[in-house]
């Protein structure tokens, strides 16, 4: 069984810019959760997808967005990129209960 | 004070001794509480998870859940340094709408020395 793959690997932008971060869960999986890991505080929920709708988003800015697709995988976008978002954002997928797989995350540099 | 609180380290031991990592939590309505175990460059990975209170084990790793203290533990028997990575304690509510947000501790970091 494939695991979470999530792409790209690394994606270094300028401040101000955009970024796309992909993911495809686990095949069946339905709910979609993004995770972001800044150095120093750890991994802070961003958002949860779940059969093609945003169902909860952590305590972050709109500028935070994504979106869910009808074959379950999953976009995050990134708009007006400062500094500090610079940090591993890591996808998971579950289909029941609480057991996530997480891929091994999209390393994001912002200069 | 944070939800979750972890002792980010670092622990050095040698092989084959018994490590205790530990985090405290303040949101009484957490009902599941899981470690997971990250490498360098990987995501985590899900070592044990426990629902409410009481102790499980599963080969060398037990993790043990004291609700009355709002106190978790993992302890990993005769480590090896194949277990050097960051250990996340991580923590969910039973809410309604099959939510699971996890809320993690920031990791502690484990070295096994051969």
């Amino acid at each position: 069984e494939a695991g979470v793959t999530q792409s790209p690997t690394h994606l270094i932008k300028t401040r101000g810019q955009q970024a796309t971060l992909r993911c495809s869960p686990i095949s069946g999986h339905t709910s979609v959760y993004w995770y972001q890991q800044a150095l120093g505080l750890g991994l802070q929920f961003l958002l949860w997808y779940d059969e093609g709708e945003e169902r909860n988003r952590g305590n972050f800015p709109p500028r935070f967005s994504g979106r869910q697709f009808p074959n379950y995988s999953s976009e995050l976008n990134v708009n007006a990129l400062e500094l500090e978002d610079s940090a591993l954002y890591l996808c998971a997928s579950r289909v029941t209960g609480i057991r996530y797989t997480f891929g091994s995350g999209t390393r994001l540099t912002v200069v | 004070q944070k939800e979750v609180e972890q002792d980010p380290g670092p622990l050095s031991v040698p092989e084959g001794a018994i490590v205790s990592l530990n985090c405290t939590y303040s949101n009484s309505a957490f009902q599941y509480f899981m470690w997971y175990r990250q490498y360098s460059r990987k995501g985590p990975e899900l070592l044990m998870y426990t629902y409410s209170s009481g102790n499980k084990e599963d080969g060398r790793f037990t993790a043990q859940v004291d609700k009355s203290s709002k106190y978790i533990s993992l302890f990993i028997r005769d480590s090896q340094p194949s277990d050097s990575a960051t250990y996340l304690c991580a923590m969910s509510e039973e809410s309604g709408g099959s939510n699971y947000k996890l809320t993690f501790g920031k990791g502690t970091l484990l070295t096994v020395n051969p």
